[in-house]
């Protein structure tokens, strides 16, 4: 199989504040990583490519000052929403990409940021 | 520029009926086309893609270029088919290529 993990679940934090989630692949290696914002009955948009060993490439609208993305290690991406405020709250879920054929994307189970 | 475009935000059947949920595309090039479905209180998981030319869990879909479709078929819908169905697209290029997601088709099928 091919799992992928994120840390923490849910998180609510104060507005001003930042926040950090995790985005694992726990039984393969992932050069590349995808993190996507949902907001509610909505679907999914790509916020931004993570690569690891390298910056990751934004889409057109993200702001990458305010989501920094680190992937420092073929089994680990992280995304930091830096100075949080409540209109940032939304479900982040990020995917891995297996290097198989064919090649798929393994999506985490997300994350839920509440920012009052 | 790519976009996904599923019609339908709700689909509501009842079991045993047919089900067809509809995707179209835009998309210069030559795409590849996914389904991915989400059940309730789960991760989003691959259904099928047109490649593969597989039937998964009795569903199908077949990619039509002429119409830009790649609607998702099921001759006898089951109550565990119930679920959120999102189509998807990828222009291809290799292990960094990205997907572009439609809004979704929350389906219901009714005992």
């Amino acid at each position: 199989g091919a799992v992928v993990s994120q840390h923490p679940s849910w998180v609510i934090c104060k507005s001003g504040t930042s926040v950090k989630i995790e985005c694992r692949s726990l039984d393969f290696q992932a050069t590349t990583m995808f993190w996507y914002r949902q907001f509610p009955k909505q679907s999914l948009m790509l916020m931004a490519t993570s690569n690891e060993g390298s910056k990751a490439t934004y889409e057109q609208g993200v702001e990458k000052d305010k989501f920094l993305i680190n992937h420092a290690s073929l089994t680990l991406s992280t995304l930091t929403v830096t100075s949080a405020h409540p209109e940032d709250s939304s479900f982040y879920i990020c995917s891995a990409a297996k290097p198989s054929i064919p090649y798929e994307q393994y999506f985490g189970p997300g994350t839920r940021l509440t920012v009052t | 520029a790519q976009r996904v475009t599923q019609p339908e935000k709700l689909l509501s059947v009842f079991k045993g009926a047919p089900v067809e949920l509809k995707c179209n595309y835009s998309y210069s090039g030559s795409p590849e086309l996914f389904w991915y479905v989400q059940y309730s209180r789960q991760r989003l998981q691959l259904l099928l893609r047109h490649i593969s030319r597989e039937s998964i869990k009795g569903f199908t879909a077949d990619l039509n270029k002429g119409e830009t479709s790649f609607h998702l078929k099921k001759p006898f819908a089951q109550e565990e088919d119930s679920a959120m169905y999102y189509c998807a697209l990828s222009g291809g290029g290799g292990s960094n290529y990205k997907l572009t997601f439609g809004k979704g088709t929350l389906l219901t099928v009714n005992p």
